[in-house]
């Protein structure tokens, strides 16, 4: 399991209040991913980063932000313009970010961040 | 947008039978599709992928197989145990989405012992 780490596991925020979720990785991957889980769905992704220095906004951007200054490290803040903050946010790296379609290959995630809004 | 549709949402097996899932998918350029299993409190990890240019990829007790022109793939689990037990994600390839993987809603399947 090791290699991609996300801290806390819990977290509980007041409304009107960021938060940054850690990531961390030391795998050497080039591409790192921040996805939202809520009950009964799949996968949403937020941000994703191909490398450092650079990243994309995904399907559910708005509320979110992103920083990739080291390639070990992709923190994400969840700002109080997010309505619905409350899921478990889950990280992912994958070795590849740029050339040949970087989705070919294996995302391995972290153990999640549960998020809570109180 | 483009997506992924997975069914069902729910499977129960007994052991030792086999177990099914389908995705279908929208992009007919998508060219990549893995597979997912998330155990109860863990993390998904990766349990078999496929390219589009292969119709079917067997793994020990798992396969599965993809038909492009019907654009959907199938999980095929065969003499299920209970550590099978877990929900599974499918996923595609969207090529016209920057190559973002678009993820099926998920299965929870249940061995019955």
């Amino acid at each position: 399991d090791g290699g991609i780490t996300q801290s806390p596991k819990y977290l509980f925020r007041k409304e009107g209040q960021n938060v940054t979720l850690s990531c961390e990785q030391n795998l050497n991957h080039d591409a790192m991913y921040w996805y939202r889980q809520d009950p009964g769905q799949g996968l949403r992704l937020i941000y994703y980063s191909q490398i450092v220095n650079d990243f994309q906004k995904g399907d559910i951007a708005e509320g979110y932000s992103v920083s990739r200054e080291k390639k070990e490290s992709f923190p994400l803040t969840v700002t109080s313009a997010q309505k619905n903050p409350t899921a478990f946010y889950l990280c992912a790296s994958s070795i590849s970010g740029l050339a040949g379609g970087f989705s070919y290959n294996e995302q391995f995630f972290g153990p999640g961040t549960r998020l809570t809004v109180l | 947008g483009e997506n992924v549709e997975q069914h069902p949402s729910t499977l129960s097996v007994q052991e030792g039978d086999s177990a099914v899932i389908k995705c279908t998918y929208s992009d007919s350029a998508s060219n990549y599709f893995p597979w997912y299993k998330q155990e109860l409190g863990k993390r998904p990890q990766l349990i078999i992928d496929i390219r589009s240019n292969v119709g079917e990829k067997k793994d020990q007790r798992i396969a599965v197989t993809l038909n492009k022109t019907a654009k959907h793939f199938s999980l095929h689990i065969t003499e299920t145990q209970p550590e099978d037990s877990a929900v599974y994600f499918c996923a595609a390839l969207m090529t016209d989405s920057n190559y973002q993987l678009i993820w099926g809603a998920g299965t929870k399947l249940i061995i019955k012992p």
